[in-house]
């Protein structure tokens, strides 16, 4: 079956503009992750949304980022005003179930960002 | 070879020798470990997990070691192939409630032909 999509691949924006990431989770996962990923740093976490409720945005690292889940299926990250420090690679992943016992998450490719 | 923890983020080892890639992870509370492979361009990738009430789990080829005492975690490939060539990032999360994943640094392993 198909995995966790990511669109775009790659984005390139210009200081200051808004972006929107969007990810495609497997069908029928419940739990949705955002991660960023720094060159040469493992990923960092963002958001967790369960269904269409963040459960927790503690890792969001300032108000310029926001992410949606609105039907509890895709899921988009937005960054208003980016920042050169913005560019990293964002990473979703996905998994059936959330809460009790671990649950393995899956991940897509991720959508590289580059702020100029 | 062996990467003793994670000064060393680059493994070279010869095809067919093992591989042991070595972390430390920091939360006392983590009860449940995982290790990644990453490869260029792609999102991690499970590979082996292990629960705190284990220290020791085989999978096939990897073999991930625990030791709670140190808080070390290490992954040991056998007979490592060109494919192996990937980062890979132990990770710790704690089963109770919903799973924030907290990823280490990350080594490169580099299979040498």
């Amino acid at each position: 079956g198909a995995g966790v999509s990511q669109t775009p691949s790659n984005k390139v924006t210009e200081k200051g503009k808004y972006v929107e990431l969007r990810c495609d989770p497997i069908s029928g996962h419940t739990a949705l992750y955002w991660y960023r990923q720094s060159l040469g740093q493992g990923p960092e976490f963002l958001i967790y949304f369960q269904g269409t409720g963040a459960a927790d945005d503690s890792g969001l690292p300032n108000d310029r980022f926001f992410a949606v889940r609105p039907e509890g299926s895709v899921s988009t990250l937005k960054i208003q005003r980016t920042e050169r420090g913005d560019s990293a690679v964002y990473l979703c992943a996905s998994s059936p179930l959330a809460g009790g016992l671990y649950n393995e998450q899956f991940f897509g490719p991720g959508t590289r960002l580059t702020v100029l | 070879g062996e990467n003793v923890g994670l000064h060393l983020p680059t493994l070279s080892v010869q095809e067919g020798d093992n591989s042991i890639i070595n972390c430390a992870y920091s939360n006392s509370a983590s009860d449940y470990f995982i290790w990644y492979k990453q490869e260029s361009g792609k999102g991690p990738q499970f590979i082996i997990d292990i629960r705190s009430n284990m220290d020791k789990r085989q999978g096939q080829r990897v073999t991930v070691l625990l030791n709670k005492t140190v808080k070390h975690l290490s992954l040991q490939i056998a007979a490592t192939q060109p494919g192996d060539s990937a980062v890979y990032f132990c990770a710790e999360t704690y089963s109770g409630g919903y799973q924030k994943v907290t990823f280490g640094i990350g080594t490169k392993l580099q299979v040498i032909p």
